[in-house]
């Protein structure tokens, strides 16, 4: 197992700005995966995060919206650029359990745009 | 993206009745079926990771069979408890990391 730690934990934003979410684990992993749940929706992939690699990125989700660092094997951070209403939602890291791909979440961030 | 479909979309539960609800997947490149409970303000906590069609879990008074060849999972809470509350949530997994996940269950125990 893993323990995820998540900063900030919710934050409300004005439009057009931009927040980045950090994610902290406390083992080295190679991948590192962002989620995001919209209201009423299903939790959806934004990308994957490997260390020393440009994160992979979903069919809907581009870089320059979602702009992904992975400096080293144990954190990653998420912006959210020029947000919009769209983008409240709640934000999950992620990283897989093997063999099975389980996955180990933290605590989320619950952004609210104005 | 994958179509994973739970329902009901949200249920209520009297305190020591059972219930149970359904996740449907697709029944090809099958690899891995994952439950998850998800608690307001917690992480998402795994219950489940089923593999082979038959598969039966236990975990305390929740259960959780799956049908591979159908595409189906059941998930069975009996004598169900306040602390039951949550959003149930399963995530097909085809072998590449990239779970896709229903929209969950929230199941609401009324004491």
């Amino acid at each position: 197992s893993a323990v995820i730690s998540q900063k900030p934990s919710r934050d409300i934003c004005q439009r057009g700005t931009s927040l980045t979410i950090q994610c902290q684990v406390d083992s080295q992993v190679t991948m590192m995966f962002w989620y995001r749940q919209q209201p009423g929706q299903s939790l959806t992939l934004i990308a994957t995060a490997n260390q020393g690699s440009e994160a992979t990125y979903e069919s809907g989700f581009v870089i320059d919206k979602f702009p992904i660092s992975r400096p080293n094997l144990t954190f990653s951070t998420l912006t959210v650029s020029n947000m919009s209403p769209e983008d409240s939602s709640i934000y999950l890291c992620s990283v897989s359990g093997t063999p099975y791909n389980e996955q180990f979440f933290g605590p989320g961030t619950r952004l609210t745009v104005l | 993206i994958l179509n994973v479909e739970q329902s009901p979309q949200s249920l209520h539960v009297q305190e020591g009745d059972s219930t149970n609800f359904t996740c449907s997947f697709p029944s090809s490149n099958f690899y891995a079926l994952h439950w998850y409970r998800w608690e307001t303000a917690k992480s998402p906590e795994a219950l489940f990771v089923m593999t082979l069609n038959g598969d039966e879990k236990k975990k305390g008074r929740i259960s959780a069979t799956l049908n591979t060849k159908e595409g189906y999972s059941y998930l069975y809470i009996k004598g169900s408890q306040p602390e039951d509350s949550a959003t149930y949530l399963c995530a097909f997994d085809p072998s590449d990391y990239k779970l896709s996940f229903g929209a969950g269950t929230t199941v609401t125990v009324r004491a």
